[in-house]
This record gives structure tokens, C-alpha cells and sequence, in this order.
């Protein structure tokens, strides 16, 4: 079966400071990965994905990550925080395919200090 | 930019009543889905749907829960008889049909149901 942990549920950063969140995942097969974000009051936004090829993936908002498979994560990353950037996101886990429900972690809840 | 959307954005309702949950999936998209986020908790898949099927659902999807596509447009959840335990936030998604890729979901806004 698939999970996905989240290490952190709430990160706090100064702007201008690296970002990082962490993922981890457990799947019996490899695993397409996805980041998605909410802003308040708003539905989850495709942060970036890794279906296969290139490991390091960039994506929205100068967002990236990073497959290790021999560590199982997905950590996410931006190397410089900005106010606008604080949010929840959620990292989730999928067996892929023409259907592929999404298994989520529990969320990281970004807070971004002036 | 096409958007999912979700309606009503919030719906109280009393124990035992039942609630239709509606979304209206981006035109072109062929995959349903709904999830929910209770209050602090992770969300959670419940149910896809492909066709005018039922494709998976989760355990949490029982008897109490149905699912359907009652014109082209929109997508409606159904619970029958709501418990307390219903209240959460209901997102939809949809995605297009893939072939080799995996299909990115775009999710609506979410229906938060209260159940009182």
C-alpha cells in the first residue's frame, strides 16, 4: 500500500531564506509524485510533478524537488521564501495509470516572516 | 483558464438529512474524482469516475455515499444520511483521459458541509 509522511506540519521561514519540506513515501512499485499547494480559502494547485526521466523537477513559483529513490523522498525546495509563498502544501503519492487516485500526506502548513 | 468549480462553497446541514454536493469539471476532462479533508486531518480519496462508472473508491465510500453525472457538465456527490462525522471540506477534481502519462488533477475550491 502507499503512504506518504510529511515531516513538519508547520515550517516557519524568514523571506529570503530557503525553503525546505519534507516528504517521504512508501510504494510497492515506483510511484509518480506530485506537490500541490492551497492557498486560504482556495482549492490545491499543481505545484510539480515526477511521472519519470529527470529526477531534480522544477516547478511553479521557482518551486523544485528532487526523487531519491534510494531515500524515498520528495523533498521540496525554493531558495528563497517570499511572503506570498506561504501557504499549506501537500505532497501525494499516485500508482499512476489512466485513473490513478492521489494518496496525500498530511500537509505543511509554510508561514513566512517579514 | 479553465477551473473546476464547486458549489455551494459551504452547506450546513442537520443529522440524518441528505446533501448533494455539486462540481462542474473542466469541459474537456473525462475523469472524476472526489476527495475530502476533515478539519486537521490529510485528505483523503473517496471515489473516480470514468464513463458514467464508478472506477475505484476508497473504504470510507459506502452505501451512504453515490456518486453521478447527470448531464455533461456536472458531477454531483450524494449523502444520503449525513452523520457528524461527515462534516469535512469536499474537494473535486477532474483530469483528461491520458495514454502513457499520468494525468494531472485539477481540483475545485472545495464545499466545506457542516453537519449540526
Amino acid at each position: 500500500a502507499q503512504s506518504v509522511t510529511q515531516l513538519g506540519s508547520h515550517v516557519s521561514v524568514s523571506e529570503g531564506a530557503l525553503v525546505l519540506l519534507r516528504c517521504n513515501y512508501s510504494s510497492s512499485v515506483p510511484p509518480y509524485l506530485f506537490w500541490y499547494v492551497q492557498y486560504p480559502n482556495q482549492g490545491l494547485q499543481l505545484l510539480l510533478k515526477y511521472t519519470t526521466g529527470a529526477t531534480l523537477v522544477k516547478g511553479i513559483n521557482g518551486f523544485e524537488a528532487e526523487f531519491k529513490k534510494s531515500e524515498t523522498s520528495f523533498h521540496l525546495t525554493k531558495p528563497s521564501a517570499h511572503m506570498s509563498d506561504a501557504a499549506e502544501y501537500f505532497c501525494a503519492v499516485s500508482l499512476g495509470g489512466s485513473q490513478g487516485n492521489l494518496i496525500f500526506g498530511k500537509g505543511t502548513k509554510l508561514s513566512v516572516k517579514p | 483558464e479553465p477551473e473546476v468549480t464547486q458549489t455551494p462553497s459551504h452547506q450546513v446541514t442537520q443529522m440524518g438529512q441528505e446533501v448533494i454536493l455539486r462540481c462542474v469539471p473542466i469541459s474537456n476532462h473525462l475523469y472524476f474524482y472526489w476527495y475530502r479533508q476533515i478539519l486537521g486531518q490529510k485528505v483523503e480519496f473517496l471515489v473516480s469516475f470514468y464513463n458514467n462508472e464508478i472506477s475505484e473508491k476508497s473504504e470510507i465510500f459506502d452505501d451512504q455515499f453515490s456518486v453521478e453525472r447527470p448531464d455533461g457538465s456536472n458531477f454531483t456527490l450524494k449523502i444520503r444520511s449525513t452523520k457528524l462525522e461527515d462534516s469535512a471540506m469536499y474537494f473535486c477534481a477532474s483530469s483528461v483521459q491520458g495514454v502513457s502519462s499520468y494525468n494531472e488533477q485539477f481540483f475545485g475550491p472545495g464545499t466545506r458541509l457542516t453537519v449540526l
